[in-house]
């Protein structure tokens, strides 16, 4: 059974704050994501990840950073919280994009964190 | 970068009959994935249905189907014979193959009523 877990389902922080929030996947997946959610707007991907070290950006990087040091891995960093980062945030993991086809699965999602900046 | 778009928000459907929820999509790749996920209430995001590009039989999950029209670049789900449990937000996504960046729609609403 895979499992992606999000170190916290809720938390708060105030303004101009260091957040981390952080992604672990116990199913040697390639590949990570972090998502924003927002009401109307569906998931948008901030930064993805191919590989240990290896990061592109996603749709709404700005004001985000990420790490990748371990395969099972994956750390979203708002470098100094502010209230528009206010959301709900997402982690997934999955295989390659080929494995996905060989394995016939998909990508698995963490529980999500609600994140509020004061 | 690939696009999604969901045009319904909001859909509402009887108990037991059937829905179909719209979705289109824009990419250059010839190979890729599109999936439709599921996130009720408690938020859990979870897989409904996947289809392969190459493959043209449209793929079926109990009451799920889909209707995928490449050309179109379309990508529905009909979900029959609806129940209570049915109710959540609905997202579609693509992946692509080489470009493994998935991509999701603002997603719609469905609410079964009973």
């Amino acid at each position: 059974d895979v499992k992606v877990t999000q170190s916290s389902r809720y938390l708060v922080k105030r303004t101009g704050e260091k957040v981390f929030l952080e992604c672990v996947q116990d199913m040697d997946h390639e590949n990570m994501f972090w998502y924003r959610q927002d009401p109307g707007l569906g998931l948008r991907l901030i930064y993805f990840s191919y590989d240990v070290k290896m990061k592109e950006k996603g749709d709404i990087p700005e004001g985000y950073s990420v790490s990748r040091e371990k395969k099972e891995r994956f750390s979203l960093i708002l470098e100094s919280a502010s209230t528009n980062q206010t959301s709900m945030y997402l982690c997934a993991s999955s295989l390659s994009g080929t494995d996905l086809v060989a394995m016939n699965t998909e990508a698995f999602f963490g529980q999500g964190t609600r994140l509020t900046v004061v | 970068a690939q696009t999604v778009t969901q045009s319904q928000p909001e859909m509402s459907v009887q108990e037991a009959e059937t829905v179909t929820l719209s979705c289109t999509y824009d990419t250059s790749e010839n190979n890729y994935y599109l999936f439709w996920y599921k996130q009720p209430p408690s938020r859990q995001m979870i897989l409904v249905i996947r289809q392969e590009a190459y493959k043209q039989q449209n793929a079926t999950e109990n009451r799920f189907s889909v209707n995928f029209q490449k050309a179109a670049k379309s990508f529905s789900l009909k979900i029959s014979d609806s129940q209570l449990g049915d109710t959540a937000m609905y997202f579609c996504a693509f992946m692509g193959y080489n470009n493994n960046d998935m991509r999701f729609g603002a997603g719609t609403r469905l609410t079964v009523k009973p």
